[in-house]
């Protein structure tokens, strides 16, 4: 059965620095798909980064930057000079291949920025 | 506005009673989903629908269905509420599987008193 792991339940950085949310999973399936998702205070779940389980390019978008490990199961997340903004819910989450491919999340890393 | 819409925003009802959440997806996306959120569970999922059909099925009480209609959108019913059935309800939509990810609507937070 598919599982997504988030130890870190709350995580507080002053603003500028840089933060990395851990994210370990378990699929017994080889094609795999993988998400974050941000939850802002203000409650939405804003699609982040997908990732399939055959590219393990590392990916960047602007601050942000995802380190996909199928050696370590891992998926991690990186947020590069922090901002007050970014304080959030972050899930990482986890769909398999095939008919049941319902999303799968993780219980979600608390973000706090400070200024 | 992420094309998803979920009605009602916020609900208050009473234990014992009986509610209906609503959810119309993006356009074009045939798959529907729904997850509860609660504050120690996490995003739990519910149930799918794809096309009209249920697809898979989560940790839903028997005291909760759903359904989707020909014109895709979906509803939630849950029955005979409890305290614990507070929690924040999010639909979600893709164009077909769970693969492609989901645009979630802005969710229903139901409040049991």
């Amino acid at each position: 059965a598919q599982k997504v792991t988030q130890a870190q339940t709350e995580i507080s950085v002053v603003e500028k620095e840089d933060v990395t949310l851990d994210c370990v999973y378990e699929t017994r399936d080889t094609t795999y798909y993988l998400f974050w998702y941000k939850q802002p205070p203000s409650g939405e779940l804003v699609f982040l980064i997908r990732r399939n389980s055959f590219d393990e390019q590392n990916e960047i978008s602007g601050r942000y930057s995802w380190n996909f490990q199928k050696s370590t199961s891992s998926f991690n997340f990186t947020i590069t000079a922090s901002q007050v903004v970014d304080s959030a819910v972050y899930f990482c989450a986890l769909s398999e291949a095939g008919r049941d491919d319902k999303i799968i999340f993780g219980k979600g890393t608390r973000l706090h920025i400070l200024p | 506005d992420s094309g998803v819409t979920q009605t009602p925003k916020h609900l208050i009802t009473a234990t014992g009673q009986r509610v209906t959440l609503r959810c119309s997806p993006r356009s074009g996306d045939l798959s529907v989903y729904w997850y509860q959120q609660s504050l120690d569970q996490g995003l739990q999922f519910l149930i799918q629908y794809y096309n009209g059909e249920e697809r898979a099925k989560g940790n839903i009480l028997e005291r909760f269905s759903a359904q989707q209609f020909p014109d895709l959108h979906s509803e939630l019913n849950l029955s005979s509420l409890e305290l614990g059935d507070s929690a924040l309800y999010f639909c979600a939509s893709s164009p077909a599987g769970g693969n492609y990810g989901y645009t979630f609507g802005s969710g229903t937070r139901l409040t049991v008193v």
